[in-house]
Formats: structure tokens, sequence, C-alpha cells
């Protein structure tokens, strides 16, 4: 079965830091896409970034600069490195991935979420 | 980046009834790599539709997907109670840029 369980957000202050991880279960992170996805109190979702099977990584232009996709594959986990942030990164951070046939998104964690405020 | 915009931004609606919604893309989505997802109050979201018209792992037959290039639509042919809940598209064809449209909220009316 497929699991996805994200942890390390918090509370942190205007230009901090925060270190995302996103546990996998049931199958290889460094097989398949996968992607973080973030959601404002109150708001829609937000794509933010996705790490290829391949290694290639994409960001969006919100975060472009600031935040860094990674992976270990020996821990089977997804990272999302969060420096600079900023009131707006506010949200929930959901890890999901990909169908192994598509690339949309068909497994989700619980996500976990992520304030910045002084 | 393609901006996605979804219509309406909410649609009230009756169980048994029938819901379209749609999704216009700014730029074409290369080879229908459009989705559809479904989301409820404090749940993360769930896969629906995916390749534009291909259902998802256990979607019930009442969903169905249409479209390309630019257009595209989710039909919910008779809402169960379940199904009220916030839609988005998402185009995952622009490998630089992935995008969600602002969602639609089928409530009941």
């Amino acid at each position: 079965e497929v699991q996805l369980v994200e942890s390390g957000g918090g509370l942190v202050q205007p230009g901090g830091s925060l270190r995302l991880s996103c546990a996998a279960s049931g199958f290889t992170v460094s097989s398949n896409y996968m992607s973080w996805v973030r959601q404002a109190p109150g708001k829609g979702l937000e794509w933010v970034s996705v790490i290829y099977s391949g290694g290639s990584t994409y960001y969006a232009d919100s975060v472009k600069g600031r935040f860094t996709i990674s992976r270990d594959n020996s821990k089977n986990t997804l990272y999302l490195q969060m420096n600079s942030l900023r009131a707006e990164d506010t949200a929930v951070y959901y890890c999901a991935r990909a169908l192994d046939t598509a690339m949309a998104l068909g497994y989700w964690g619980q996500g976990t979420l992520v304030t910045v405020s002084s | 980046e393609i901006v996605l915009t979804q219509s309406p931004g909410t649609l009230s609606l009756s169980p048994g009834e029938r819901a379209t919604l749609s999704c216009r893309a700014s730029q074409s989505v290369s080879s229908s790599y459009l989705a559809w997802y479904q989301q409820k109050p404090g749940q993360a979201p769930r896969l629906l539709i995916y390749g534009a018209s291909s259902r998802a792992t256990g979607i019930p037959d009442r969903f169905s997907g249409s479209g390309s290039g630019t257009d595209f639509t989710l039909t919910i042919s008779r809402l169960e109670p379940e199904d009220f809940a916030v839609y988005y598209c998402q185009q995952y064809g622009s490998s630089l840029s992935w995008t969600f449209g602002q969602g639609t909220k089928v409530e009941i009316k």
C-alpha cells in the first residue's frame, strides 16, 4: 500500500528556514515523479515543485531560488528545503506521487502546516 | 506559465442533478495532460480524472472528463451527497511549471 507521511511543519519567523520531509512506503521514491503542493488557509491548491525520476527538478515562480526539492534514496524520503520564508508561504504542504502511467498526482499525504509569522 | 481558469466559482445544485464544470487554459495543454481533483474540507485532494478523460482507480462512472487543447470539462452525471466538494483542474503538460485552477465549489442548493 502506498503511504506518504509529511513532517517538519511548524511556526517559523519571516526570513527563516524549514525543511519538510515526506516518508514514503509501499514504493520507491526515486522511481517516481514526486511533487509538493501547498494550500494557504481558505485558499486553493498551488503547485510548488516536482522532481522527476531522472532527477530533474522544477519550481513555481513564487518559490524559485528559495525552495529546494530533493530525495534521499536510502531513506526513501522526499524533502522540501524552504529558505527565506515569507508570510505568504503559510500553508498546508502536501507531498504527492504521480501515477505509474501518467504524471497526475494519484497519491497524497495528509499534509503538514507551515506558519510564517513573527 | 499556463493559467487555468475554472468556471463557475460556485455551483449550487440538488442531489440527482447534473454538474458541468469548466476549465479553460491560457494556451494549449499538450497531449491532454489535464487532471481533475476533488477536495473535501480537512482532507487531501483526490485524483478523479487524468489525461483529460481517464478515470482514476476506484472513481465512479458518474464522473467523466472531456476536452482538448484549451477547453476541458468535468461532468458529474447525477450528484450524490458525497460529491459536494471543491473541484480543481491541473495541467502537467508543461514540464517547467505545473498549475492548478482556482477551484469550483459544488454546494447543495
